[in-house]
């Protein structure tokens, strides 16, 4: 059973910076390109970031770009999100998404975690 | 950038009915298309892909078509665990963009 456990959210300042991670079992991490997707409070879902399976391309919203770096740990299963220079309108919901059977980035997302959320507030 | 735009935005409905809604996109884009399902509270789930491929999974009362421009899910009998807000989502740019979703509840 795939599972996708995303943890790191919480309450930042404004200007501040942020580590989420999603933890991936349940399917072979290594050959598959993931992504992040957000949804603010009571609105709807939000695109943010996107990496292949080997990490040598990644892909980011205008809202994010230069200001968020995605990676990933194949030793640890592990995809990341560095947030920095964080705003008000960056809070949400965080979403790790897997593609489809895809070790490029399609878009096709089949698999989601439950979410962390992202509170920046001072 | 791609947009998307759906109708309706919300609906009610009963159960057994059949309902569509449909998903606008602002340049053609084959058939790079997505469709979603969300429950409050939980994350999304992939219910069409490729404008008309079932996911795994989904029950075969879902179906999605078209292709271009203009697209449809459609829930043929409507079950009490399908109310749910509806997102599309093209695949086409790397910008993977969502529609603003619709809402079907309990009339």
């Amino acid at each position: 059973e795939v599972q996708l456990l995303e943890s790191g959210g919480g309450l930042v300042q404004p200007g501040g910076s942020l580590r989420l991670s999603c933890a991936a079992s349940g399917f072979t991490f290594s050959i598959n390109a993931m992504s992040w997707v957000r949804q603010a409070p009571g609105k709807g879902l939000e695109w943010v970031s996107a990496i292949s399976a080997s990490g040598g391309s990644t892909y980011y919203a205008d809202s994010v770009k230069g200001r968020f770096t995605i990676s990933r740990d194949k030793s640890k299963n592990t995809l990341y999100l560095q947030m920095s220079s964080l705003r008000a309108e960056d809070t949400a919901v965080y979403y790790c998404a897997k593609d489809r059977r895809a070790t490029t980035v399609t878009g096709r997302f089949e698999e989601w975690g439950q979410g962390t959320l992202v509170t920046v507030s001072s | 950038a791609i947009q998307l735009t759906q109708s309706p935005s919300s609906l009610s409905a009963s159960v057994g009915d059949r309902i569509t809604i449909t998903c606008r996109a602002s340049q053609g884009i084959s058939s790079a298309l997505a469709w979603y399902q969300q429950k409050p509270g939980k994350a999304p789930k992939l219910l069409i892909y490729d404008a008309s491929s079932l996911a795994s999974g989904v029950p075969s009362r879902f179906s999605g078509s078209g292709s271009g421009t203009d697209f449809t899910l459609t829930i043929s009998s409507l079950q009490p665990e399908d109310f749910a807000t509806f997102y599309c989502q093209e695949f086409n740019s790397y910008l993977f963009t969502f529609g603003p979703g619709t809402t079907v509840d309990i009339e």
